[in-house]
């Protein structure tokens, strides 16, 4: 059964960084694409990024580029998003999902999902 | 958002209900959809992928369907148990190419 637990949200103040991690298991991570994908209080799913299988395609959403990475460790079942100057609309809860495929060109969709972790930014 | 779905849906236990959700070439037009439950508080789940194909343990009460840039989820024989948030979903090959959610249809089960 595969498994993907989020961690590293907390409280931390605008313009500070936050690294979440994303550990997978019950499932060969290098063979499969992994998203993150935040809710905001009161509104819908955002998805913010995606890394494929060996990390050569990599994709985000507009509001995140140039302040948002993600990679992965494959050696340690790892996916990872840092998180740099960080603003008040990015409070939200951040799940991990794994993808269906590979992610080499275009995503599959989500067939298995994290908890999710809660990041609150707030002076 | 890029995919769009009504706000709200709501219908008798044992009936039925459809969501839409409408796009463009760039999404629905050239991706397959893939549909998702979420309970505030808890993880999504998916329903369907790949247009109309439901995972294993998913009730064969959940349909999908796709037409050209345009795609529906049917909810059959509704249960109380079905309220949540549903929401659509494809990869948009567009110039910013990245994967795009619907604005999410809330369900009630009168």
């Amino acid at each position: 059964q595969v498994h993907l637990v989020e961690s590293g949200g907390g409280v931390v103040q605008p313009g500070r960084s936050l690294r979440l991690s994303c550990v997978v298991s019950g499932v060969t991570l290098s063979k499969y694409g992994i998203h993150w994908v935040r809710q905001t209080p009161g509104k819908g799913l955002e998805w913010v990024a995606v890394i494929s299988y060996d990390g050569s395609n990599i994709h985000y959403v507009d509001s995140v580029k140039g302040r948002f990475t993600i990679s992965r460790d494959n050696s340690k079942n790892t996916v990872f998003l840092q998180m740099t100057s960080l603003r008040h609309e990015d409070t939200a809860v951040y799940f991990c999902a794994k993808d269906r495929g590979r992610v080499i060109v275009t995503a599959s969709d989500f067939d298995s999902w994290g908890q999710g972790t809660l990041v609150t930014v707030s002076s | 958002s890029v995919l769009t779905q009504p706000p709200s849906v709501s219908a008798a236990p044992g009936q039925k209900v459809t969501i839409s959700c409408s796009g463009g070439s760039s999404t629905i037009g050239n991706n397959p959809v893939s549909w998702y439950r979420h309970l505030p508080g808890t993880s999504p789940k998916i329903l369907i992928y790949d247009n109309d194909k439901r995972p294993s343990g998913v009730p064969d009460r959940f349909s999908g369907s796709k037409s050209v840039t345009s795609a529906t989820l049917v909810i059959a024989g509704l249960q109380t148990g079905d309220e949540a948030d549903y929401y659509c979903g494809t990869w948009d090959s567009g110039l910013d190419s990245g994967w795009v959610f619907g604005g999410g249809t809330k369900l009630t089960v009168l």
